[in-house]
């Protein structure tokens, strides 16, 4: 089946650096990713959306300037996450899609701000 | 857009038993209504999906029912085990972004099977 790779699993840096989280599909062509962002003990968040080639489209109350994602490939979609601080610790993962339906889960980033 | 509301946010039930989650979504033009099952730390794991076009969908002791005209959908698990204890997340196919669906997800369902 289709397999999404998402590095890496575990970060922990100090207030204020800046944090890459790459998701790659594996054996398809993944035309859009979808990045999402969860708390403990609650549900999945879609921040924003990437379509190869295409500006990231955000969701309401998502700093873009503060999330920035890049999908330059049909394989490849990055999220950096500029000047972390200890609020945005979060379970962060990404999806990605041919197309169609489902969607493809990463394993997921347990980002930790101290 | 699309708004998913799950119940209950708890559920325990004793080994054997079945387990029913229910989900409701306000946008009509949905179309693709998935089940998640996380484990902690875990990323969801895919159990069961339904589309519109069908009411009804088995797989072993997992099914879901879909109910368009109410816009409301459930899943339904059978002779529960004490692996199936997990969070399960509904969700629905919403906006389109580009040439794929986005997914809103309920608020999801602690699931403990008791031995």
């Amino acid at each position: 089946g289709a397999v999404v790779s998402q590095h890496p699993s575990r970060v922990i840096c100090k207030s204020g650096t800046s944090v890459k989280i790459e998701c790659r599909s594996l054996d398809f062509q993944a035309t859009t990713m979808f990045w999402y962002r969860q708390f403990p003990k609650q549900s999945l968040m879609l921040m924003a959306t990437s379509n190869e080639g295409s500006k990231a489209t955000y969701e309401q109350g998502v700093e873009k300037d503060k999330f920035l994602i890049n999908h330059a490939s049909l394989t490849l979609s990055t999220l950096t996450v500029t000047s972390a601080h200890p609020e945005d610790s979060s379970f962060y993962i990404c999806s990605a899609s041919d197309g169609t339906q489902p969607q493809h889960f990463g394993d997921g980033t347990r980002l930790s701000i101290l | 857009g699309e708004n998913v509301e799950q119940h209950p946010s708890t559920l325990s039930v004793q080994e054997g038993d079945s387990a029913v989650i229910k989900c409701t979504y306000s946008d009509s033009a949905s179309n693709y209504f998935p089940w998640y099952k996380q484990e902690l730390g875990k990323r969801p794991q895919l159990i069961i999906d339904i589309r519109s076009n069908v009411g009804e969908k088995k797989d072993q002791r997992i099914a879901v029912t879909l109910n368009k005209t109410a816009k409301h959908f459930s899943l339904h698990i059978t002779e529960t085990q004490p692996e199936d204890s997990a969070v399960y997340f509904c969700a629905a196919s919403g906006r389109t972004s580009g040439s794929a669906r986005q997914l809103t997800f309920g608020s999801g369902t602690q699931l403990t099977v008791l031995p």
